[in-house]
């Protein structure tokens, strides 16, 4: 399997707190995106670091990414109840111009109100 | 409009049956994606057409055969499925920078679960 390791696989921290998400991934990438997924429904793209990238803000998301340890952190800041959801991580390759994405095995985040 | 939509929303259909997945988007995105996903699982890559011609068949069983009328609408039609076949499946769209090097996000749809019973 080519898919990434994510760690933890499931997270429950208080409201305010922070949150701390880290992924691995097994190939060379062109970029690593995270997404969320809100249960069983489809995907909500967070962000996208490319791999000359080392770290990358957005709003209160913060990525890092060692391409030389294959590996990559989401820090959410100040959680809110409403960021209770999947986290993925994607790796990404192109093949001829299209992004193959590979998904991590994803973290369950709760934030307990 | 930054929507992918996706129809039915839930299909239920037994072992015999042909059914069709509908995805749609009109984002002007040029590529287009196929992914499965199991309960409490990451999605899986099924298929990618760019510029409507499949591009990536990740070792697809053929009971699944996709297809790309234009650049707005991408079809997946079943057949034969077999029960462990059940699960979300899920569209997605970005655009296409064939040859420019620039990475892009995806837009997903909220997916269609599918049961074979």
């Amino acid at each position: 399997s080519q898919q990434g390791e994510e760690d933890p696989q499931a997270l429950s921290i208080q409201e305010g707190e922070n949150a701390t998400m880290n992924c691995s991934y097994k190939t060379s990438i062109n970029n690593l995106q995270w997404y969320r997924q809100n249960s069983g429904r489809g995907l909500v793209h967070l962000i996208l670091i490319r791999s000359n990238e080392r770290e990358k803000h957005s709003g209160r998301l913060r990525v890092t990414l060692d391409t030389s340890k294959k590996s990559s952190s989401l820090l959410i800041t100040a959680s809110r109840a409403a960021d209770t959801a999947s986290y993925f991580c994607a790796s990404g390759r192109s093949n001829f111009g299209n992004e193959k994405l590979t998904f991590g095995t994803g973290t369950r985040l709760t934030i307990i109100p | 409009d930054t929507e992918v939509t996706q129809t039915p929303k839930h299909l239920v259909m037994g072992m015999t049956n042909k059914k069709s997945l509908k995805c749609e988007q009109h984002m002007g995105h040029r590529a287009m994606y196929w992914y499965k996903q199991k309960a409490k699982k990451p999605p899986e890559l099924m298929f990618v057409y760019s510029y409507e011609k499949l591009s990536i068949n990740e070792s697809v069983p053929s009971r699944f055969s996709p297809e790309c009328p234009n650049s707005s609408l991408l079809n997946l039609h079943l057949h034969a499925l077999q029960p462990e076949d059940s699960a979300l499946y899920l569209c997605a769209s970005s655009q296409d920078r064939r040859g420019l090097r620039l990475y892009n996000e995806q837009f997903f749809g909220p997916g269609t679960r599918l049961t074979v019973l």
